[in-house]
């Protein structure tokens, strides 16, 4: 099974807004709304913050949003914080029954 | 609180076993999916293998199956993985997940309440 396809890196300035995508296929993304995505700091565990395409887990700020179209799911951030710049992954339950991650994207606040 | 904390890396030469462990605290432990994933040094997170509350189900990545077993001791809240004949590239940080569960609902495919993991190194 092939990684999701995300950018590898994304910048923006404070305040700005920017979106990850996750590019997958029909027997991942495409096929399913159980796309998750996760923010991984350096030497902390990965956090969830979308669930189930575009869902929050409480405590996860509204700044974080998420959708999917097709095989391509898109994470944005709104209103980019400092505290923001980490490794974005995306996740994916497949056909097979097992799960893909994204390739990862670092995203660094300017 | 929910707490998952693994243990039992180390180095292992190419060919070897290890096992490794995930003690969880804060959760019914013979309820919720488990499972384990990995980050290679400079490389993204992989997938490694799940197991059902009751331990009855289990599924694996391509890449380790058959040289990786996963299971779990509900009487201990411990979550295992046997892992054999050991190749460079399964050289990683390994990491405990329970899936994220809210309410008396549990989401397929969301990994909450990660471990800091236990680093593998293969090498000879």
């Amino acid at each position: 099974q092939s990684a999701l396809a995300q950018p590898a890196s994304v910048s923006g300035s404070p305040g700005q807004s920017i979106t990850i995508s996750c590019t997958g296929t029909s027997s991942d993304v495409g096929a399913y709304n159980f796309v998750s995505w996760y923010q991984h700091l350096p030497d902390k565990a990965p956090k969830l913050i979308i669930y189930e395409v575009s869902h929050r887990p409480s405590g996860v700020p509204d700044r974080f949003s998420a959708s999917k179209s097709g095989i391509t799911a898109s994470l944005t951030i709104s209103g980019l914080q400092t505290e923001d710049e980490a490794h974005y992954y995306c996740s994916s339950f497949t056909t097979s029954k097992l799960y893909v991650f994204g390739s990862g994207t670092k995203v660094t606040v300017l | 609180e929910v707490q998952m904390v693994e243990s039992g890396g180390g180095l292992v030469q190419p060919g070897g076993s290890l096992r490794l462990s995930c003690a969880a605290s804060g959760f019914t432990f013979s309820a919720d999916y488990l499972h384990w994933v990995r980050q290679a040094p400079g490389k993204g997170l992989q997938y490694v293998s799940s197991i059902s509350g009751d331990g009855t189900a289990t599924f694996y990545a391509d890449s380790v199956r058959g040289r990786f077993t996963i299971s779990k001791d509900n009487s201990k809240n411990t979550l295992y993985l046997q892992m054999g004949s050991l190749r460079v590239e399964d050289m990683a940080v390994y990491y405990c997940a329970r899936q994220y569960c809210s309410g008396s609902s549990c989401y397929t495919g969301a990994f909450e309440s990660w471990g800091q993991g236990t680093m593998v190194t293969v090498s000879s």
